[in-house]
């Protein structure tokens, strides 16, 4: 039971273009969303998060926005850079539990 | 600060042997995490310990795999004996838990091979 799914595997993007990677979740119990980049033989770092009380959370370049009513949140990197290449996880977690739980991941290539 | 760190970076096996895993996490994070990444997939909660208590162990398979957090700082990982679906990168992580953001940093993984 995938609870948090990324439905595309990989995306390809001109540098200076917008990346948007999609995040879906089936469990309404997550309120707070995470957004992890992983590079090749390091463990993931965080990069954004939100919580179900907003709809939106910007940091520099990177946007995080959730739709509650669809379960649905999206990663915006506007403008995309040649070093944003690398896997993003979207995850989701039950604030008070703490627990976290990963989707499969999005491989993202940045085309200079 | 100094990360969260992992030995060894790389474990080749035979099936039916042991194994074990080292994470120290980074200092003062109370919640240390450890983690199954499948080729292709996302990370996996094996086991989290609050301190030296292991407070979600559900998804631990406890007939082969142990995991141990003495003195609530360093932790081993386990498996014995290693089976061929066990190859997988083992990730471990921490946190603050009053921090406030969930966030979990990362140490850079065990990958292992089990032939």
């Amino acid at each position: 039971d995938q609870q948090v799914k990324q439905n595309s595997p990989s995306l390809s993007v001109q540098e200076g273009r917008i990346s948007i990677l999609n995040c879906d979740y089936t469990n309404s119990m997550f309120d707070y969303f995470l957004w992890y980049k992983k590079y090749p033989a390091e463990g993931p770092t965080f990069l954004i998060s939100i919580s179900s009380i907003k709809d939106k959370n910007e940091d520099g370049r990177f946007t995080v926005f959730l739709n509650k009513s669809a379960k649905h949140l999206s990663l915006h990197i506007v403008p995309s850079q040649p070093g944003d290449s690398a896997v993003y996880f979207c995850a989701a977690s039950d604030w008070g539990y703490q627990k976290v739980t990963f989707g499969t991941g999005t491989k993202l290539q940045v085309i200079p | 600060e100094a990360g969260v760190v992992q030995s060894p970076r790389y474990k080749i096996i035979e099936k039916k042997q042991p194994v074990a895993f080292w994470c120290n996490p980074i200092s003062g994070h109370n919640t240390l995490y450890w983690y199954r990444q499948n080729l292709g997939q996302g990370p996996e909660l094996l086991i989290r310990y609050e301190n030296e208590e292991a407070v979600d162990d559900s998804q631990l398979p406890k007939d082969r795999f142990s995991a141990e957090r003495l003195k609530g700082v360093d932790s081993t990982l386990k498996i014995q004996p290693a089976e061929l679906g066990d190859s997988a990168v083992y990730l471990c992580a921490s946190s603050f838990k009053t921090s406030g953001t969930n966030e979990q940093f990362f140490g850079p993984g065990t990958r292992l091979t089990v032939l």
